[in-house]
């Protein structure tokens, strides 16, 4: 069961530009919601994350809005760079349990 | 502090073999969760132990199984590999499993193929 999906799985944007990536999610008792950025041969590292109870948190290029009526989440890096370019997988949580998404691929051109 | 370790890096096995991996989490974290990562499929959870039980699973057949020991290093087994269970196998490590509140840290896998 997809509860939690992403539908781009590639997003191509140029350098200085904003990237937005796109998340969506079905089960409405999900209380956190995070970024993980993957590079290859790496294991995910977290992003940056929101509470339900917000809709918005910014740190620092990186912002990620949440519109729960909606259940949609996105993520803007702003400005894109080169060394952004990775894997993005958005992630849903409650409790001791996280789902995934699918992960888009963010290519950042120079 | 020395990041999550897993092992092996890389793993060729043959249909109906089985395999075992391991992971060490971070010095001090108790919850060690699985994850298998498949092109299009992201990240599907496989289980979850925190302080040696299993404490929540995902949907993968009892193929798919793991302990975790008083250290809280863990291991996975999966018996009678198919072509389907190819794929990268992460572990994940956080202090007390309480998803989206505490960081989830991630070892850089472990890369399975079954031929």
């Amino acid at each position: 069961d997809q509860q939690v999906k992403q539908n781009s799985p590639s997003l191509s944007v140029q350098e200085g530009r904003i990237s937005i990536l796109n998340c969506d999610y079905t089960n409405s008792m999900f209380d956190y919601f995070l970024w993980y950025k993957k590079y290859p041969a790496e294991g995910p590292t977290f992003l940056i994350s929101i509470s339900s109870i917000k809709d918005k948190n910014e740190d620092g290029r990186f912002t990620v809005f949440l519109n729960k009526s909606a259940k949609h989440l996105s993520l803007h890096i702003v400005p894109s760079q080169p060394g952004d370019s990775a894997v993005y997988f958005c992630a849903a949580s409650e409790f001791n349990d996280m789902r995934f998404g699918a992960g888009t691929r963010l290519t950042v051109k120079p | 502090k020395a990041g999550v370790t897993q092992t092996p890096r890389y793993l060729i096995k043959t249909r109906g073999q089985q395999v075992t991996l391991s992971c060490s989490p971070i010095s001090g974290h108790r919850s060690v969760s699985w994850y298998q990562q498949t092109p299009g499929q992201g990240l599907q959870f496989l289980f979850e132990y925190f302080s040696e039980t299993q404490r929540n699973k995902g949907n993968f057949p009892g193929r798919f199984s793991g302990r975790q020991f008083s250290n809280s290093r863990s291991e996975m087994n999966v018996s009678t590999l198919e072509l389907g269970d190819s794929a990268l196998y992460l572990c994940a490590s956080s202090l007390a499993g309480v998803k989206g509140q505490e960081t989830q840290y991630f070892g850089p896998g472990t890369r399975l193929l079954v031929l």
